[in-house]
């Protein structure tokens, strides 16, 4: 069964404290893995797409990575505006999305 | 259009009731699905259309809950006798594989509350 893991599942930091968020996955096949920003009361937003182990995508202040087992999604600097959910998810068939349970991530002024 | 579009985005209903949740998809995409979220929870699958294939159902909890799309395009989910269980945002996404890689593009859910 495809399983994915978001750890930790909440996350404080000061303005300007980097971080890491994970995502661990066991799928049968991987034909891409995701991640989505979420505010409160407001649909995923996406972010990235990672096809292969050793693959990096950046965005302002995010940086996502891939390897055989996890992702990692790199906040640098982060600010009260990267307040959000983020979710990972993954492909195993090239049809539907398997969804982890998502980080909160709180940033502090 | 340029996004997902769902409708209504609030849906207050009655337990027992039926109710049909409306999405239109981002125009040229032939994927659709439909998701479940519950309050603090993560994203459950319940339905995919691709193109005139067959829908994936196999995420639909029960057999009150159905859903169609017609054309190819526009999509309705409708819950039958809803329970209280129901109260959730439920989520519609649409991708085109032949575009965009299998990026998934969500709209902004539709908030239902059974009372």
């Amino acid at each position: 069964e495809d399983q994915v893991t978001q750890s930790p599942e909440a996350l404080r930091l000061q303005e300007g404290e980097s971080s890491s968020l994970n995502c661990s996955y066991t799928v049968s096949g991987l034909r891409g893995l995701f991640w989505y920003r979420q505010d409160p009361g407001k649909g995923p937003e996406f972010l990235f797409t990672l096809y292969s182990a050793g693959e990096e995508k950046e965005k302002e202040r995010l940086k996502a990575t891939l390897t055989k087992k996890e992702s990692f999604l790199h906040i640098t600097a982060p600010k009260p505006e990267d307040s959000a959910t983020y979710l990972c998810a993954v492909d195993p068939s090239g049809s539907r999305l398997t969804f982890g349970e998502g980080t909160q991530l709180t940033v502090n002024p | 259009g340029a996004g997902v579009s769902q409708s209504p985005s609030n849906k207050v209903t009655e337990k027992g009731k039926d109710v049909e949740l409306r999405c239109d998809p981002i125009s040229g995409h032939t994927a659709l699905y439909w998701y479940r979220q519950s309050l603090g929870q993560g994203l459950e699958f319940l339905i995919y259309f691709q193109g005139n294939s067959a829908p994936d159902k196999s995420g639909l909890p029960s057999d009150r809950f159905s859903a169609e799309r017609t054309g190819g395009s526009v999509s309705t989910l409708t819950i039958q006798r809803t329970q209280q269980e129901d109260s959730a945002v439920y989520l519609c996404a649409s991708s085109s594989h032949r575009t965009d890689g299998n990026t998934i593009y969500f709209g902004e859910g539709s908030w239902l509350t059974v009372v």
